[in-house]
């Protein structure tokens, strides 16, 4: 299957700052990539959805302006969560699906995010 | 979305084959059943996914009901490594994966 590559795969922050995460499709043009958040023996929760070249549909309860997503490239999606704390200490993951009626979505290996 | 229900856990013996049910009794005609799993602090797999034949690949099979209303993963030769939380989906239009508490497979030599 196509790979989608998180980095980093670990970070730990201090309270107030902010992080990058960025997702890439390695082998595929990715139109459309989502963002999940997992927290301890919990499933995948959809964050987002962004398509290339336009804004992130967010999904009911998540702050845009907390989580912010850019997909400026068809290989490359970020997310930066801005002035975190520590309960957004969680698994964020990324998925990728490359256009022209492609099914399957890929998903990157996932970053633990730790905010001391 | 059509929800999916799954039993929690489930045991299997190395060697023998693994099958995994999944209920989706609300999926409708153009929605795709897909499954996914994901091993312990990693981002979920691909498996495979189906519309109503079944389907096989490298991986495993897919048993699709003829009312589609429920179906079966089949892993044909379960190890060690397949030990994971198997994820049942039913995949919207704008292709949105919504997951559930997914099936808790162990696999024991």
């Amino acid at each position: 299957g196509a790979v989608v590559s998180q980095h980093p795969s670990r970070v730990i922050c201090k309270s107030g700052t902010s992080v990058k995460i960025e997702c890439r499709s390695l082998d595929f043009q990715a139109t459309t990539m989502f963002w999940y958040r997992q927290f301890p023996k919990q499933s995948l929760m959809l964050m987002a959805t962004s398509n290339e070249g336009s804004k992130a549909t967010y999904e009911q309860g998540v702050e845009k302006d907390k989580f912010l997503i850019n997909h400026a490239s068809l290989t490359l999606s970020t997310l930066t969560v801005t002035s975190a704390h520590p309960e957004d200490s969680s698994f964020y993951i990324c998925s990728a699906r490359e256009g022209r009626g492609a099914s399957e979505a890929f998903f990157g290996q996932g970053t633990r995010l730790t905010v001391v | 979305d059509a929800k999916t229900t799954q039993p929690p856990s489930m045991d299997c013996a190395e060697g023998r084959a693994a099958n995994l049910p999944c209920n989706h009794s609300t999926i409708s005609g153009n929605e795709y059943v897909y499954w996914y799993r994901q091993i312990h602090s990693q981002g979920p797999q691909y498996i495979i996914h189906g519309l109503k034949n079944n389907e096989t690949n490298e991986m495993a099979s897919l048993i699709i009901t003829e009312d589609r209303k429920s179906s079966t993963l089949i892993l044909p030769h379960a190890t060690l490594r397949d030990t994971a939380v198997y994820y049942c989906i039913v995949r919207a239009n704008d292709y949105k994966l919504s997951f559930g508490a997914g099936t808790t497979v162990t696999v024991r030599a």
